[in-house]
């Protein structure tokens, strides 16, 4: 069993739709959580980053940390043809630098 | 935000051949360089961890003699491949952490794509 589950996709909504990635974890000592975007052939690019559970919202990204349930969310509201790319959640444990990513969601923002 | 590059973008090499791929952090002094790779739909994976003026920390299954860090500098880190072969073939993403803190965010280079003939 893979530490982080994401769903690899491909995921299409139209323009203006409000999108949902998650992922599951099954690692209980995950303490931090991110989630980044990676554009075609591009580095991935931090979006948001949350300690523990809760909610934390930047603009029209909201993510969700439910440690009780080992689940992960990022919604994206008022979904934009540039928000079009591969999100990939990442995790990792409060006293140790390595990130455990999940395989990333393809998403397509359709005009 | 902090920017890190990396050089060549992308390479093809044939079978054999050593390839040097660099990772540079532009404006800010990176004391940790990590270093990833990304087969196609798949996730990243980190392959070692590299502090500056000691040697690498290498994951289970990454073969440190295939594989050569150096991170000789603040800005600077490099990544050999040696004896490249084909299944070498993927998206090389390296990263750099300004602080000593665990969680200091790391920022992403635009990776480098090597092609292995």
């Amino acid at each position: 069993q893979k530490e982080v589950e994401q769903d690899p996709g491909p995921l299409s909504v139209p323009e203006g739709a409000i999108v949902s990635l998650n992922c599951t974890y099954s690692n209980s000592a995950f303490q931090y959580f991110m989630w980044y975007r990676q554009y075609s052939r591009k580095g991935p690019e931090l979006l948001m980053y949350t300690y523990s559970s809760g909610n934390k919202e930047d603009g029209r990204f909201t993510a969700q940390v439910d440690k009780s349930s080992k689940y992960i969310s990022l919604f994206i509201r008022d979904s934009q043809p540039s928000d079009s790319a591969t999100y990939l959640c990442a995790m990792r444990v409060s006293s140790a630098s390595k990130i455990i990513f999940g395989s990333g969601t393809r998403l397509s923002i359709r005009p | 935000g902090a920017v890190v590059s990396q050089h060549p973008s992308w390479v093809i090499c044939k079978s054999g051949t050593s390839v040097k791929i660099e990772c540079r952090s532009l404006d800010f002094q990176a004391t940790t360089m990590f270093w990833y790779r990304q087969f196609p739909k798949q996730s990243l994976m980190l392959m070692a961890t590299s502090n500056e003026g000691s040697k690498a920390t290498y994951e289970q299954g990454v073969e440190k003699d295939k594989f050569l860090i150096n991170h000789a500098s603040l800005t600077l880190s490099t990544l050999t491949v040696t004896s490249a072969h084909p299944e070498d073939s993927s998206f090389y993403i390296c990263s750099a952490r300004e602080g000593a803190n665990t969680g200091d965010e790391q920022f992403f280079g635009p990776g480098t794509r090597l092609t292995v003939l």
